[in-house]
Parts: structure tokens; sequence; C-alpha cells
């Protein structure tokens, strides 16, 4: 039984420069959500999919922030021009959505970010 | 306005002893769902426990336990015996998205829980 995956698990980047973050789903799951989590805080909600629509985006996420799922499967967050407030753990989740279990997000091992 | 609030920042406790961590939320919602989630070092969140608003019955499951009161809007958890692997950071959530369909998740900012053998 595979989980949700990321890629990569850290990044170091400098300000300014773009970064790409990947996110591998449980293979039946419809729905994926991104989250992030800064340092002593809980995860924030970011967006969410149900196969490649994307359904909501919180004020969070900036015009410099940009998701995609192309063709219902993996999911990709990118992020331009960053700045050291960008800085955080982005963590992905997916869910069976129309099942008696749609409730209940499973998380990857998210992708720490550091902007220098 | 903070949903979930979780007051205790860091618990400390010896091998074998029960720990209880406090939930208390807050929805304007008749129907959601709240969860437990652990975060070892690693940093990857798993999934622990679900309850839904419907459901006051208080389970065990294992060495956990869960405390659902609507009446203080509280939620909180208790891990018995307690071994070092259940060093972590512990978050409560919320999902009011029921009726929306999103089940977007809003989260207390965790109670690190450290077990000393």
């Amino acid at each position: 039984d595979t989980g949700v995956s990321q890629d990569p698990r850290h990044k170091i980047t400098k300000r300014g420069q773009n970064v790409t973050f990947r996110c591998d789903p449980i293979s039946e799951h419809n729905r994926l959500y991104w989250y992030r989590q800064t340092l002593g805080q809980g995860p924030e909600f970011l967006t969410y999919f149900q196969n490649e629509a994307q359904l909501e985006k919180s004020r969070l996420l900036s015009d410099r922030f940009s998701a995609e799922r192309p063709k219902g499967s993996f999911s990709t967050l990118e992020i331009q021009r960053t700045e050291q407030g960008d800085s955080a753990m982005y963590l992905c989740a997916s869910s069976p959505y129309g099942t008696s279990s749609q409730e209940t997000q499973y998380f990857g091992p998210g992708t720490r970010l550091l902007v220098l | 306005a903070q949903k979930v609030t979780q007051a205790q920042t860091e618990i400390s406790v010896v091998e074998k002893e029960d720990v209880t961590l406090d939930c208390v939320y807050e929805t304007r919602d008749t129907t959601y769902y709240l969860f437990w989630y652990k975060q070892p070092p690693s940093g990857e969140l798993v999934f622990l426990i679900r309850r839904n608003s419907f459901d006051e019955q208080n389970e065990i499951s294992g060495r956990y336990s869960w405390n659902f009161q609507k009446s203080t809007s509280s939620f909180n958890f208790t891990i018995t015996a307690s071994q070092v692997v259940d060093s972590a950071v512990y978050f409560c959530a919320l999902s009011e998205g029921i009726l929306s369909n999103d089940y977007k998740l809003s989260f207390g900012a965790g109670t690190t829980v450290t077990v000393r053998a």
C-alpha cells in the first residue's frame, strides 16, 4: 500500500528563484490538498483539487504561487520569485472523496523549503 | 479567529505515564469532524483518530482513547502507558466543510509530547 509521496524532501534556494514541488497521492484518491506549515505552528490550508479541477484557493496563496494537477494524478506546487517568508514545510494530503472515508486526509512527508 | 486551540505547548512525561492532550474547537456548523494527527521528527503527519459531530461516544483504540464533549466543544486525547516512540507533536484538527464538501482542515498549534525513558 503506497502512501502519499512528495519530492523533493528538502529544498534550499536563494531569494528570487523559482521552485517546484511534486506530490503523488494515494493512487485511488481523487482529492488532493496542499498545506503550509511554519515553525511551531499547525498546517494551514492552501488549495485543493478534485481530480484535475482546482476547487478552492486560500488567500494565503499569493499570485506567486500556482498549483496544478493536470491529469488528476500527481500535483505540482510552484513558487515564483521566492521570498524568505516562503520558508516553511509544504505538505500534501489526499483523500477518497465519494467514499465512506472521504473526510480523512492522509499526508505525505512534506517538502521543507529554506529560502536564503 | 483560531478555530482550534491546543492550550498545552509542551508535555513531558516518564515512560508508562498516561498523557492527556487538550483540544477546544469553535464552529457554527452542526455537522463537522474532529481529528488527531501525530507528527514525529521525520515530519509526516500521521492520522490517528476521527470523530464526527453526531457521535459523542468515547472510545478506546489500543493505547489511545478520546473524550468528545459537544457541550464544552472539547475533544481531548489520551495516550495510556506512554512509550518513548510516542514522542512527537500532536495536532488536533477540525473539518467544517461538510455541507460545502471541501473537508479542508483547520489545525491547532500542536502539543509537543516528550516521553523520557
